[in-house]
C-alpha cells in the first residue's frame, strides 16, 4: 500500500525558507494530485496547495505569494518551499494524496513538526 | 473561497450513543464533501467521501448524507475508539477548505 513520509528541518528561523519533501513509497507518484496540509497546535487543518505529477500546481491564495511546490517523478518525491516564514507558520505539516473522481485525501504522511523560531 | 462550518464544535457522548455532526458549505458543493477522523498525534483518516460513500475498511456505523450545502456525519453507536476530532472538507474547487472540527469526547 502507498505510504508517504515527510522530511525536512524541524526548526526554521524567521524570514527564512521552510523546505519539506514528501517521499511516496509503495506506488507511483504519477496520475495523482499531491497536497501539503498544515495544522498549528490545537487548531484545524489548512490546505497549502497541490501539485500534479506533470508539475501543474494550485496554491491557497492566502499563501500563494510565498509557496512553491515541485515534483521529482524519478525519485517519487514532491516538495514544498515556503518563504519568509514567521511564527504563524509553526505547525505540523502533512503531505497527502488526493484521489478518486470526487477528490479526497485517502493517504496521509505521519506529519512533521516545523517550528519557526530564532 | 468556500467556507465550511461544522456544528457543534464539541460534544460529549457515551458509548452506544448515536452521534450526529453537521457541516454547512457557504455555497453549493454538490456532493464534493469528505469526512475525516483525527486522533491526537495522528494524521487525519478518511471516513466518508463524496458525501455518503464509506471508505474501505471504515466500520459501517459511520455514515454520511447530504448534498448542496448541508451535510451530516452520523455514528450510529459510538464506540470507545471513536472518541476523536472530526473534520469535513470540500473538494468542489480550489482552495480545498476544512471545517473547524468537532471534538467528540466521553461524557
Amino acid at each position: 500500500q502507498v505510504q508517504l513520509q515527510e522530511s525536512g528541518p524541524g526548526l526554521v528561523k524567521p524570514s527564512e525558507t521552510l523546505s519539506l519533501t514528501c517521499t511516496v513509497s509503495g506506488g507511483s507518484i504519477t496520475s495523482y494530485y499531491w497536497s501539503w496540509i498544515r495544522q498549528p497546535a490545537g487548531k484545524g487543518l489548512e490546505w497549502i496547495g497541490r501539485i500534479y505529477a506533470s508539475g501543474s500546481t494550485n496554491y491557497n491564495p492566502s499563501l500563494k505569494s510565498r509557496v512553491t511546490m515541485s515534483v521529482d517523478t524519478s525519485k517519487n518525491q514532491f516538495s514544498l518551499n515556503l518563504t519568509s516564514v514567521t511564527a504563524a507558520d509553526t505547525a505540523v505539516y502533512y503531505c497527502a494524496r488526493e484521489a478518486g473522481a470526487s477528490r479526497y485525501f485517502d493517504c496521509w504522511g505521519q506529519g512533521t513538526q516545523v517550528t519557526v523560531s530564532s | 473561497d468556500i467556507q465550511m462550518t461544522q456544528s457543534p464544535s464539541s460534544l460529549s457522548a457515551s458509548v452506544g450513543d448515536r452521534v450526529t455532526i453537521t457541516c454547512r458549505a457557504s455555497q453549493s458543493i454538490s456532493s464534493y464533501l469528505n469526512w475525516y477522523q483525527q486522533k491526537p498525534g495522528e494524521a487525519p483518516k478518511l471516513l466518508i467521501y463524496a458525501a455518503s460513500s464509506l471508505q474501505s475498511g471504515v466500520p459501517s456505523r459511520f455514515s454520511g448524507s447530504g448534498s448542496g450545502t448541508d451535510f451530516t456525519l452520523t455514528i450510529s453507536s459510538l464506540q470507545p475508539e471513536d472518541f476523536a476530532t472530526y473534520y469535513c472538507q470540500h473538494s468542489y474547487s480550489t482552495p480545498r477548505t476544512f471545517g473547524q472540527g468537532t471534538k467528540v469526547d466521553i461524557k
